[in-house]
């Protein structure tokens, strides 16, 4: 069974740049999480999908940052414009499904180490 | 708003030699999750505990959550070099359902 996939692995770009990151989950994943983890620092959620529906989306920059996750499957986050300060490794994960009060393990992809210089 | 933090940041171990981390949260937990990630490698689930002062075993790793759900542990007994990377707990909370709050992680060596 294929692993939540992401694409690109590695992007450098010059600041005010846009950017875009895509995610394949696995298949059957209804829930979909975009992470972005710092240097030395756990995975800080930017935004979570139950489906095609933003569930919470409270720590997503939004004057910068938008997601879409059109057909409930994959998904795209973007930036822009790209900061000094957005670089990082943005996960994308997944899951089969989640309750009320109740989360399930999350598949993570392999990450787009993002650079902004 | 809700933290997960752990302790300690680094750990520095021979080889044979035990190791535990420790994770606590300001507000109570519906579940924990315990997480691995090798250098240069992604997050890769280990378990999840749910059940006030539940103990989960996985060969030499030891998994505690608090009775209170408020603190979890994770202990490893006799490291070796396969161990080595950084360890994350990640804490469901009650007040935003299904809202996964990651803490900041230990990271492992090992002397060989």
């Amino acid at each position: 069974e294929a692993g939540v996939v992401q694409s690109p692995r590695y992007k450098i770009i010059e600041k005010k740049q846009p950017v875009a990151f895509w995610c394949n989950p696995i298949s059957g994943h209804n829930t979909l999480y975009w992470y972005r983890q710092n240097l030395g620092q756990g995975p800080e959620l930017l935004i979570r999908y139950e489906n095609e529906e933003a569930v919470d989306d409270s720590q997503l920059p939004k004057d910068r940052f938008s997601a879409e996750r059109l057909k409930g499957v994959d998904s795209t986050l973007k930036i822009q414009p790209a900061e000094l300060g957005d670089s990082a490794v943005y996960l994308c994960a997944s899951s089969p499904r989640t309750g009320i009060f109740m989360n399930t393990e999350a598949f993570f992809g392999q990450g787009t180490r993002l650079t902004v210089v | 708003g809700q933290q997960v933090m752990q302790i300690p940041q680094y750990q520095h171990v021979q080889e044979g030699e035990d190791f535990t981390t420790y994770c606590n949260s300001s507000t109570t937990l519906s579940n924990i999750q315990w997480y691995k990630q090798r250098p240069g490698g992604h997050p890769v689930f280990l378990i999840q505990l749910v059940k006030s002062g539940e103990v989960k075993k996985q060969k030499r790793l030891t998994f505690q959550f608090g009775e209170a759900k408020k603190n979890s542990s994770l202990h490893i007994t006799a490291t070796q070099t396969t161990d080595v990377g950084t360890y994350f707990c990640a804490g469901g909370a009650y007040s935003s359902a299904s809202k996964i709050i990651f803490g900041s992680g230990t990271r492992l060596s090992i002397r060989p």
